[in-house]
């Protein structure tokens, strides 16, 4: 069955260290999102692409980046992690056209 | 103030009630609405879109108000299995990056 992962799913670091987290979707899905959900704040969308090659920031991108080298994967990357930036991380996928989401289970962030 | 927004619960109801969310959002230009279902500590999951005309899954009646901007669910008969928290989604378009969230209804349906 397709389905989308994400790694790690816990993790915790210190401000300051560059933290990737990864994802990644075997429903050959063109578009991936990453959201960050912070209590009272719902999801917020921090980065998107809609294929290979193409990125695009969201809401909140500040401070992250995302590289997409082929159809499946998506990473993360925090570059200077900030205590701010302590949340549970979702990547999504979806097909072009389609407005439905998939959701991976979530990387929950710990910065000290 | 947010795009979307929802009453942010918690709904505390006995089994089999019926309960109702409602949920407005700000920007007339929102073409496509959806219901999510987020259980705790995992991943949203879409429940059901929102059509223009009301319609019906099982249990659950999604019903859109385009003229005063707000969406409802409906759950009757509301089961244990139910608990989580509601998503209210609304769309501009194709393309994801203009899909808004709302930060959630919690529910939790007691025995």
């Amino acid at each position: 069955d397709a389905e989308i992962t994400q790694s790690p799913r816990h993790k915790i670091t210190e401000t300051g260290r560059q933290v990737t987290l990864a994802c990644h979707q075997t429903w050959n899905h063109n578009n991936m999102f990453w959201y960050r959900q912070d209590l009272g704040h719902g999801l917020r969308l921090i980065h998107y692409s809609y294929g290979v090659q193409d990125t695009n920031k969201g809401e909140v991108s500040d401070g992250y980046s995302v590289s997409r080298s082929n159809t499946e994967d998506l990473p993360l990357t925090l570059e200077s992690a900030a205590s701010s930036q302590t949340s549970v991380y979702f990547c999504a996928s979806s097909e072009p056209g389609e407005e439905t989401q998939y959701f991976g289970p979530g990387t929950r962030l710990l910065v000290l | 103030r947010k795009e979307v927004e929802q009453d942010p619960g918690p709904f505390n109801v006995p089994e089999g009630a019926t309960v109702a969310f409602n949920c407005t959002y700000s920007n007339s230009a929102s073409q496509s609405f959806f219901w999510y279902r987020q259980d705790c500590r995992k991943e949203p999951k879409l429940l059901m879109s929102v059509y223009s005309s009301g319609n019906e899954d099982g249990r659950f009646t999604a019903q859109l108000n385009r003229a005063s901007q707000y969406i409802s669910l409906l759950i009757r008969d509301s089961k244990l299995s139910d608990s989580a928290t509601y998503l209210c989604v609304s769309s501009r378009g194709t393309g994801g990056f203009k899909t808004i969230f709302g930060a959630g209804t919690r529910l939790f349906v007691k025995a």
